[in-house]
């Protein structure tokens, strides 16, 4: 049961053009959101992360929006560089019981 | 402020063996949880730890147990090893909540042959 769905395994964007990652939840009593970015050979390292009583939260380049009714969450990244090439996670946090659900991430691959 | 630390880093054990992971966590994090990474499954939690006491659990078998200590550090143990076992464990460690940034460690690559 993949409670936490990322549809698209890879993604390829020209350098400087935007990026868009996409995740699907369907549990109803996750209240928070995080983005995780991983490089190989490294453990995922926080990127930003969103309320689920937001729409949205900005962080430089990155942008997470958050569509409640249609558990939907996306990351932009704009403008996109070389060194954001990487796997992208989302989790999501379980309010009470305070488990943390990846999913299963999508490869970004920047093209100079 | 040192980062988590995961021991070994790289692990090769023959099916039918059992393995244990070490993970220390920042310094003043109590809470540790463990996820083991595949390719095309992503991240699949394993439990959490927090105060030396077990506080959630995924749904791997009972082969795979862990436990923590009054210092924080965490091991994870993995008995009669499959094949399947074969992936990148992970641990991260937070204060207290997960809602919050979580750090992860650089993994220990374990493969069973």
């Amino acid at each position: 049961d993949q409670q936490v769905k990322q549809n698209s395994p890879s993604l390829s964007v020209q350098e400087g053009r935007i990026s868009i990652l996409n995740c699907d939840y369907t549990n109803s009593m996750f209240d928070y959101f995080l983005w995780y970015k991983k490089y190989p050979a490294e453990g995922p390292t926080f990127l930003i992360s969103i309320s689920s009583i937001k729409d949205k939260n900005e962080d430089g380049r990155f942008t997470v929006f958050l569509n409640k009714s249609a558990k939907h969450l996306s990351l932009h990244i704009v403008p996109s560089q070389p060194g954001d090439s990487a796997v992208y996670f989302c989790a999501a946090h379980h309010f009470g019981n305070e488990k943390l659900t990846f999913g299963t991430g999508t490869r970004l691959t920047i093209i100079p | 402020k040192a980062g988590v630390t995961q021991t070994p880093r790289y692990l090769i054990k023959t099916r039918g063996q059992q393995v244990t992971l070490s993970c220390s966590p920042i310094s003043g994090h109590r809470s540790v949880s463990w996820y083991q990474q595949t390719p095309g499954q992503g991240l699949q939690f394993l439990f959490e730890y927090f105060s030396e006491t077990q506080r959630n659990k995924g749904n791997f078998p009972g082969r795979f147990s862990g436990r923590q200590f009054s210092n924080s550090r965490s091991e994870m143990n993995v008995s009669t090893l499959e094949l399947g076992d074969s992936a990148l464990y992970l641990c991260a460690s937070t204060p207290g909540h997960l809602n919050t940034e979580a750090f992860f460690g650089q993994g220990t690559r374990l493969t069973v042959v």
